[in-house]
């Protein structure tokens, strides 16, 4: 199956400060998504992004598909942004949802 | 409200014992899965379901089985409980349509704990 590799692993943020988090990826995906699992072990899908830039708030996401890579960034980090981060792809032609998940970055903002 | 709603949130079995893990989806997807998670290895996939009436092993199939009773319902169920079991268990559902995957949408996950 296809590798995901996420850096960096771990991450500690004062309250305010932007950060970038870096998805590679082995092969051509159509599909890549990052999720957010919260402190409580929630998981929410935050983009969904087989290429291009998107925003939503404070968080924004850039998939360079032809060079296998994908960027998350968070803007003036918050308490609440704390949590591990997940970038998830599906190779290209398949035919049946799967995922392959990385190891996630663990993020903790401090106020 | 709609969404993925798995049962029980919490569990511990003895080694050897079985349980059914049980997940219901109200949105009307297709496809449905089963991940367990483990520390610093982030998701890995047990068992998925692409649409009502067929299952398929993922990455970890070893000692789980699933029913996909209709099209709502994805079960997981281990025989014979061993500790290295021992994990977080999520359900989750996607529309899936050609080269997308629409509304991929987890459970609040299993807590299990095989002693």
């Amino acid at each position: 199956g296809i590798q995901v590799e996420q850096s960096p692993p771990d991450l500690i943020l004062q309250e305010g400060a932007n950060s970038t988090l870096r998805c590679n990826f082995s092969d051509s995906v159509n599909n890549l998504q990052w999720f957010h699992q919260n402190p409580w072990g929630q998981l929410i899908n935050l983009f969904y992004i087989p290429s291009g830039t998107k925003q939503n708030g404070r968080l924004s996401a850039t998939t360079v598909a032809t060079e296998r890579y994908s960027l998350l960034y968070i803007s003036s980090s918050q308490t609440t942004d704390s949590g591990v981060y997940f970038c998830a792809v599906m190779e290209r032609g398949s035919t049946l949802g799967r995922l392959y998940f990385g190891r996630g970055t663990q993020l903790t903002v401090w106020p | 409200n709609a969404g993925v709603t798995q049962t029980p949130k919490f569990q511990v079995l003895k080694t050897g014992q079985s349980m059914t893990l049980q997940c219901a989806q109200d949105m009307n997807h297709n496809s449905m899965y089963w991940y367990r998670q483990d520390p610093g290895m982030g998701l890995r996939l047990i068992y998925y379901s692409a649409s009502e009436g067929t299952t398929d092993k993922g990455e970890v199939p070893n000692g789980y089985n699933v029913s996909r009773l209709n099209k709502r319902e994805f079960s997981l169920r281990l025989e014979s409980a061993a500790p290295s079991q021992t994990s977080v268990y999520f359900c989750a559902s996607s529309e899936f349509k050609g080269a997308s995957s629409y509304g991929y949408t987890f459970g609040s996950g299993t807590r299990l704990t095989v002693v």
